[in-house]
């Protein structure tokens, strides 16, 4: 699993406040990844990291923002939760150098009322 | 940017039947392609993927895919399932270099006894 920690599991909020969801890595992964995964979409890439402090938009990236202070963490932020982003998230990291694989979080559920 | 179309939403399959599961992807360049399951409530598990070299990848589970370079197809194969199989399936790209994945919508495979 790549050492990958989410943080919260599950978290229930209401709408218009400010979530952050975490991601731990204790393996040094240079590449790391926010998507979010619904009935029909499967998983859409919100933002992804390949570096400290480089950090790019993916193709569903409105209302979140996110940071990479050091290499093993990966905020992921709702600046002002709506109902529309009430979805599970997955953090996942790339790790080119062992064959190109790729490790994925158990996820963080997150309902927005 | 590239895309993935899994063709079939759902698939009910009788146990110990064979099934496929397909995949076509849309990219102009060289592409990494994968396949992951996800069990009800759980993270994402690789199956296989194809990076290079021989067109038929095997992967865990007895899972085998075929990647056609000519009809842009990665087609997800089990010769017999089990009723442990039913689970939701995943087609993913990625154009080589890129490290950005992109996800198909899912199938979700139903084995019935």
């Amino acid at each position: 699993d790549a050492g990958i920690t989410q943080s919260p599991r599950h978290k229930v909020t209401e709408t218009g406040t400010p979530v952050t969801l975490r991601c731990h890595q204790t393996e040094n992964h240079r590449y790391m990844y926010w998507y979010r995964q619904d009935p029909g979409h499967g998983l859409r890439l919100i933002h992804y990291s390949y570096g400290v402090k480089d950090t790019d938009k993916g193709e569903v990236s409105d209302g979140y923002s996110v940071s990479r202070s050091k290499t093993e963490d990966f905020l992921l932020t709702l600046e002002s939760a709506t109902s529309s982003q009430t979805s599970v998230y997955f953090c996942a990291v790339w790790e080119p150098s062992s064959g190109n694989t790729i490790y994925f979080g158990e996820g963080s559920w997150l309902t927005v009322v | 940017a590239q895309s993935v179309t899994q063709l079939d939403s759902q698939v009910p399959v009788f146990e110990e039947a064979p099934v496929e599961l397909r995949c076509n992807y849309s990219s102009s360049v060289s592409v990494y392609l994968f396949w992951y399951v996800q069990y009800p409530n759980q993270g994402l598990q690789l199956l296989l993927k194809y990076l290079s070299g021989s067109t038929l990848v095997k992967g865990i589970n007895g899972f085998e895919a075929e990647f056609n370079k000519s009809q842009t197809s990665f087609h997800l194969r089990k010769p017999s399932v089990h009723i442990s199989d039913t689970a939701e399936y995943f087609c993913a790209v990625s154009e080589r270099g890129d490290y950005k994945l992109s996800f198909g919508a899912g199938t979700t495979v139903t084995v019935r006894a």
